[in-house]
């Protein structure tokens, strides 16, 4: 079945310490999504991919970078986890302009201790 | 700016029919998505709506007024399995982000 997978599921890391998510889709989707999500709060969006297009969202802070090496997969890099970094983090990919729809992945769990 | 309401928390019987409404006001309009989270997983998609009225999926009906910044889902014969987060969401722009509200916790009681 065609799908977003994301790996792993619970990532634990230290303060300070660089950590890598990672993201990787069968649909063969023109757009890559990371969102950021708090307990008890709404998916926030990072950064996505058209293509190879970078697009960063004006809030993210530079702790946070992206990689996307081809269509399938996609990198979140934490360069330096804070304790306030703790959250799931979301990917999800979408057609492109002529679908709207996002399919998402199930998500990391950060712990960072 | 972009701003999207819908009620934080609501409470419901096995059986019944709720309806979770959103308002929005964003600088764009694509359309108007409704997911279903439970915790600790992804988000999982449910309905789009891009035109006005009704959009109908089984127990479950989504409805969007244009002109309003207006929507609302409708879950009918509840389950207890219902129970979980509805996130909506408004895509607009040629970026094709999703904006999403905070998200209505629903509880389904037996």
């Amino acid at each position: 079945d065609a799908m977003v997978i994301q790996n792993p599921r619970y990532q634990v890391t230290q303060f300070g310490k660089p950590v890598t998510l990672s993201c990787s889709q069968t649909l063969n989707h023109n757009v890559m999504y990371w969102y950021q999500q708090k307990s008890s709060q709404a998916p926030k969006l990072l950064f996505h991919y058209y293509d190879k297009d970078f697009n960063n969202e004006a809030d993210t802070p530079d702790n946070f970078q992206s990689r996307r090496p081809n269509t399938s997969f996609c990198f979140l890099d934490i360069r330096s986890p804070g304790l306030g970094d703790a959250a799931m983090y979301l990917c999800a990919t979408s057609r492109g302009s002529d679908s709207y729809e996002q399919y998402f992945g199930p998500g990391t769990r950060l712990t960072v201790t | 700016g972009q701003n999207i309401d819908q009620p934080t928390e609501m409470t419901a019987t096995e059986g019944a029919i709720v309806q979770i409404n959103c308002t929005y006001q964003t600088s764009g309009f694509n359309g108007l998505f409704w997911y279903q989270q439970h915790a600790g997983e992804a988000p999982t998609f449910l309905s789009y709506n891009v035109l006005d009225g009704l959009e109908e999926k089984g127990r479950f009906s989504s409805f969007l007024s244009r002109s309003k910044g207006y929507s609302y889902l409708l879950l009918k014969e509840l389950q207890m399995k219902d129970s979980a987060s509805y996130l909506c969401a408004v895509t607009g722009g040629a970026t094709n982000k999703l904006i999403f509200g905070t998200g209505t916790l629903l509880a389904v009681q037996p």
